[in-house]
């Protein structure tokens, strides 16, 4: 099945810094890339996608960017603010309607 | 707003018993889930649906079965359950091409 992982496993950033997340996977049929975001004893909610026909895609200060040949998508959050503070999900489809999850990613914003 | 509810947010039960988590959607989608969360490990996949009483096996679907009797509503039952089904079950739901709607999980807890 698909391979996916996720880095770094927990970030710890100062309020107003930038944040990075990568996520690889490894089948190259995939064509649709998620990000979820769960805070603590909540659902994970969807915060941004892409398709496999864009390369980037931006939502005020968050963006995300594909990279298919190197089978590799981001999620890059601007001028962080401690409500940022959450579990972060990558999860590119491989087959229809199904996602394979990374293992997450603790992002912790200091104020 | 798309809303998912599972009827139970916390249970417990004792080891050989029939659980039943239910799962209700309002957005008419015609995909249905059932995740299951568990620390480092990120969501697998139990179960999915397609449409009604139509259901397609996911990563890991042993131990379990599902019914969708009705468009809206998705049925996770445990047959019988074990210690190791002790998790965070996740519901969702899906239109078409669009990312995964949750509901706020059910937490069981196996005896």
């Amino acid at each position: 099945g698909e391979n996916v992982e996720q880095h770094p496993s927990t970030l710890s950033v100062q309020e107003g810094d930038s944040a990075v997340i990568k996520c690889t996977y490894s089948d190259s049929a995939s064509n649709y890339f998620p990000w979820y975001k769960q805070e603590l004893g909540k659902r994970p909610q969807l915060i941004i996608d892409i398709r496999s026909n864009v390369g980037e895609k931006k939502d005020q200060r968050i963006a995300v960017t594909l990279n298919k040949t190197a089978k590799h998508f981001s999620l890059h959050i601007t001028e962080t603010q401690p409500e940022d503070s959450a579990v972060y999900f990558c999860a590119p489809q491989y087959n229809f309607n199904k996602f394979y999850f990374g293992s997450g990613t603790k992002l912790n914003v200091k104020p | 707003d798309v809303k998912v509810t599972q009827s139970s947010r916390y249970l417990v039960k004792r080891t050989g018993e029939k659980v039943f988590l239910e799962c209700v959607q309002d957005m008419d989608h015609e995909n249905m889930f059932w995740y299951r969360q568990d620390p480092g490990l990120g969501l697998r996949l139990i179960y999915f649906s397609y449409d009604v009483k139509m259901k397609e096996k996911g990563d890991i679907p042993e131990g379990y079965s599902v019914s969708r009797e009705k468009k809206e509503r998705f049925s996770l039952i445990l047959e019988s359950a074990s210690t190791n089904q002790t998790s965070m079950y996740l519901c969702a739901s899906r239109l078409g091409g669009s990312g995964l709607f949750f509901g706020e999980g059910s937490r069981l807890t196996v005896l």
